[in-house]
């Protein structure tokens, strides 16, 4: 079965970067696009971008540009989401979510839980 | 461009809801709808992609579709269950981005 499992929470301090991963199983790897998105407390869900496994290849949303990273270990079956230059307004649940076709996300990791906090 | 959502929205057990989802540029019809249903601590699954597909498992109460002349996608689900109290979130994409709408609170009383 298809499964996406993330890390463990983490808690930060504003300017720190949190490095969050999401390993895939149950599917081939390098088939799926994986997208990450967020979720602040009492905000709605929030899209930071997509990569392909395949090669590596990513789209930031342009509000994350030069603070996101994504990255992918196909060794590992695993995608990485950096984040920089943590600020309080970044603490959030993060998921990481395979997109079937259409932008559709069919699979969802549990969460990870950032909180920025000095 | 946005998708707004109404905040919030009540029914009754057994009657039948309508969310709304309303593109503020572009065609709603130029790109698929999904719609989402998230319960507290918990990740969000489809209840509609496509527009108006359904993924196996959710029920046929749950339906969608998208009206051209309003720019806006509809999530309706019929003979409410108390189950279906969650928070539902529309999604769709353009060339560059995807965008979520800020998400409705169905309130099943």
């Amino acid at each position: 079965q298809v499964q996406l499992v993330q890390s463990g929470a983490e808690v930060k301090k504003p300017g720190a970067s949190v490095k969050v991963s999401c390993k895939a199983s149950g599917y081939t790897f390098t088939s799926y696009y994986i997208h990450w998105v967020r979720q602040a407390p009492g905000q709605g869900l929030e899209w930071l971008g997509i990569i392909n496994p395949s090669g590596g290849n990513t789209t930031y949303a342009q509000k994350f540009q030069g603070r996101v990273t994504m990255t992918s270990e196909t060794s590992t079956s695993t995608v990485y989401m950096e984040l920089s230059s943590l600020r309080s307004e970044d603490t959030a649940v993060y998921y990481c979510a395979r997109e079937h076709e259409s932008y559709h996300f069919d699979y969802w990791g549990q969460g990870t839980l950032v909180t920025v906090s000095s | 461009f946005m998708l707004t959502q109404p905040l919030s929205v009540s029914e009754s057990p057994g009657k039948t809801v309508t969310i709304s989802c309303t593109r503020s540029s572009g065609s709603i019809a130029s790109n698929y709808v999904q719609w989402y249903q998230r319960r507290p601590g918990s990740a969000p699954i489809t209840v509609i992609y496509e527009d108006s597909q359904k993924p196996s498992g959710v029920p046929d109460r749950f339906s969608g579709s998208i009206d051209s002349s309003s720019n806006s996608a509809s999530l309706t689900i019929s003979g409410l269950k108390t189950e279906d109290e969650a928070d539902y979130y529309c999604q769709s994409y353009d060339s560059s981005s995807v965008v979520f709408g800020g998400g409705t609170k169905l309130t099943v009383l």
